[in-house]
């Protein structure tokens, strides 16, 4: 079946510096691509997506590149703030049905933003 | 505008007991999921619904079931639970046309002894 491999399971960076997620999906038919981010005892939340017509996007300290060829997409994160510290999850879109999708999440990364 | 709403919020059971997870959603979003999250698993689809009236199985639909008999509620129901089924849970929703984010809810965490 579609997976999705996300690495590292965790990362440490210090205070500003940046830190870089990066997933590999298996469903060559997969068009989107969201990021979420979940803090300890919190819900997920989306925090950046990207289509696959598109190769990045940014929103300020954030982007995320994709690679339709190599099928592989990341999260960049500059100037990290300890306020960036949580886990993690990248997806990419699988369809089920005709117009019908569900989301095939990566294991998450922990990142631990360090003082 | 509450978005998503999951109660109960948290829940011990005995192995055998059945309870029902609710999910309510006040976007009127078409799609709806559930989820569970175990530590190093990420995220899993036990079940989803694209319409009042239709349910569909996810990754990992075994010993739950569920129904959506209106459109922003999301029942997930574990008839005899068992302590694999100790988890957190997370229903989720969206538009059929978009955006396509999930709107997640705050969570169930479900222990079973």
């Amino acid at each position: 079946g579609e997976n999705v491999e996300q690495h590292p399971s965790t990362l440490s960076v210090q205070e500003g510096d940046s830190a870089v997620i990066k997933c590999t999906y298996s469903d060559s038919a997969s068009n989107y691509f969201p990021w979420y981010k979940q803090e300890l005892g919190k819900r997920p939340q989306l925090i950046i997506d990207i289509r696959s017509n598109v190769g990045e996007k940014k929103d300020q300290r954030i982007a995320v590149t994709l690679n339709k060829t190599a099928k592989h997409f990341s999260l960049h994160i500059t100037e990290t703030q300890p306020e960036d510290s949580a886990v993690y999850f990248c997806a990419a879109s699988s369809q089920v049905a005709s117009g019908t999708y569900k989301y095939i999440f990566g294991t998450g990364t922990r990142l631990k933003v360090l003082a | 505008n509450a978005g998503v709403t999951q109660t109960p919020k948290f829940r011990v059971l005995k192995t055998g007991q059945s309870m029902t997870l609710l999910c309510a959603q006040d976007m009127n979003h078409e799609y709806m999921y559930w989820y569970r999250q175990d530590p190093g698993m990420g995220l899993r689809l036990i079940h989803y619904s694209v319409g009042e009236g239709t349910t569909a199985k996810g990754e990992v639909p075994d010993g739950y079931n569920v129904s959506r008999l209106k459109k922003q509620n999301f029942l997930l129901g574990l008839e005899s639970a068992a302590p694999s089924q100790t988890s957190v849970y997370f229903c989720a929703s969206r538009y059929r046309t978009g955006p396509y984010g999930y709107t997640f809810g705050s969570g169930t965490r479900l222990t079973v002894v």
